[in-house]
């Protein structure tokens, strides 16, 4: 799996938006781009994941760089309930034996 | 909810034993796979099966195994328990087709404690 870098933790204010960053520059044609979270004691969530273009959902939005050797994921309005580690994950959209690894991820801390 | 279920949630066993976890998928999704997280640890990827198949492998060591059963739920035994593999155990399915395409679905994970 190709790489990801995201920074160790970020901190925000309730209410306000969050935009979390993820350097993924040796990303191939075929890796979409995938947001999980896990909040304490919990299984990791599905957030959002897209290919090329920005992606909106109910949870969060999506933005890829046009290189798409970054991506944001952007939280509208932060909730306490938001606070969680975030992980930025590449797949292969070509690839049905492929494993699906977690690096440390941003741990995020909402102030109220 | 996410559709993939675990059982138990909660297990105690004592040093040199042998447990099973149990994973049921999300309905209509072939593919399961197993972590391992250790108290504030990274999830560590153990194993992936498709269909029945052995179709990844991570971190797992030889006295854990796994399998995939026709209905296509999981079982991940772990032997010769030992004190350090006191962890939670996640569960995730997805569907088969075009894997990177799709989302994940994790359970709630199973907490071993080995004492």
């Amino acid at each position: 799996d190709a790489k990801t870098t995201q920074p160790n933790s970020m901190e925000s204010n309730e209410e306000e938006p969050v935009h979390l960053p993820c350097n993924h520059s040796t990303i191939s044609g075929t890796d979409y781009i995938h947001w999980y979270r896990q909040l304490p004691s919990q299984g990791p969530e599905y957030v959002i994941h897209g290919l090329t273009s920005n992606v909106n959902n109910r949870m969060a939005s999506l933005a890829i760089a046009e290189d798409r050797k970054s991506s944001t994921l952007i939280l509208h309005r932060a909730t306490l309930r938001d606070a969680a580690v975030y992980y930025c994950i590449l797949r292969d959209g070509n690839n049905y034996g492929q494993n699906f690894v977690f690096g440390p991820g941003t741990r995020l801390s909402v102030l109220p | 909810d996410s559709g993939v279920t675990q059982t138990p949630k909660h297990l105690i066993t004592a040093t040199g034993q042998r447990v099973t976890l149990r994973c049921s998928p999300r309905s209509g999704d072939l593919s399961v796979y197993w972590y391992q997280q250790s108290l504030d640890q990274g999830l560590q990827f153990l194993i992936q099966y498709y269909n029945g198949e052995e179709r990844a492998k991570g971190n797992i060591l030889e006295r854990f195994s796994a399998q995939q059963f026709p209905d296509l739920h999981s079982e991940l035994n772990l032997s010769s328990l030992e004190l350090g593999d006191s962890a939670l155990y996640f569960c995730a399915s997805s569907v088969g087709q075009l894997q990177g395409a799709t989302e994940a679905f994790f359970g709630q994970g199973t907490r071993l404690t080995v004492v």
